[in-house]
């Protein structure tokens, strides 16, 4: 069974510009998350979707945003970038069981902003 | 505002010793707690879990204390072994309103375990 995977896994910006990343969940996997981790802030809960909704959304500034596609795969968008905004992003996918919190992990998006 | 701590970014120990990982959490909303081990440039894989309603969960050489009281939670592997190195994240979530896919993470434990 394939794992989590994610697109670009590098990628060098320059501040200004905008960033689109890529996620495919785990097959039948439905929700997607995705997490901001830097190494002052460990990681950051951004948004969740299930069923290109978004269901749970954390504590970041609108030029942060996502969406979902009917066959569950996910892309998160990040405009204006800041030189903050250099982190790894992970993206995890779950089962839609509201028993467990456990999530599944892609190896993350390394992004650079110059 | 950090509701869940891993005060000790590092902890070295022994080969065939005991690690201890704590974790403290301020939310008495959380009712599920899990632990990811990541190793670097790969994402964090889950490690083992506990619900509220427990307060020890064994798997294999890792087991998983919860006090409640003290809104405490650590992680113990035994024996240790090298393979284990590695940073260690204490997780939480809370099931009310069905927000329990959004994990509020600690910092993380680097783990070293010296050959």
């Amino acid at each position: 069974k394939a794992g989590v995977t994610q697109t670009p896994r590098y990628l060098i910006k320059t501040r200004g510009q905008q960033v689109t990343l890529s996620c495919s969940p785990i097959s039948g996997h439905r929700s997607v998350s995705w997490y901001q981790q830097t190494p002052g802030q460990g990681l950051q809960f951004l948004f969740e979707y299930f069923s290109e909704t978004q269901r749970n959304k954390g504590n970041f500034p609108g030029r942060f945003s996502g969406r979902q596609f009917s066959n569950s795969r996910s892309e998160m968008n990040v405009s204006t970038l800041e030189l903050g905004d250099s982190a790894l992003y992970l993206c995890a996918s779950s089962l839609n069981t509201y028993s467990t919190g456990e999530l599944f992990f892609g190896e993350g998006s390394r992004l650079t902003v110059l | 505002d950090q509701q869940v701590k891993q005060n000790s970014p590092s902890l070295s120990v022994q080969e065939g010793r005991i690690s201890i990982l704590n974790c403290d959490y301020t939310n008495s909303m959380f009712d599920y707690f899990l632990w990811y081990k990541k190793y670097p440039a790969e994402g964090p894989t889950f490690l083992i879990s506990i619900s509220s309603i427990k307060d020890k969960n064994e798997d294999g050489r890792f087991t998983v204390f919860l006090n409640k009281s003290a809104k405490h939670l650590s992680l113990h592997i035994v024996p240790s072994q090298p393979g284990d190195s590695a940073v260690y994240f204490c997780a939480a979530s809370t099931s009310s309103g069905g927000s329990n896919y959004k994990l509020t993470f600690g910092k993380g434990t680097l783990l070293t375990v010296n050959p």
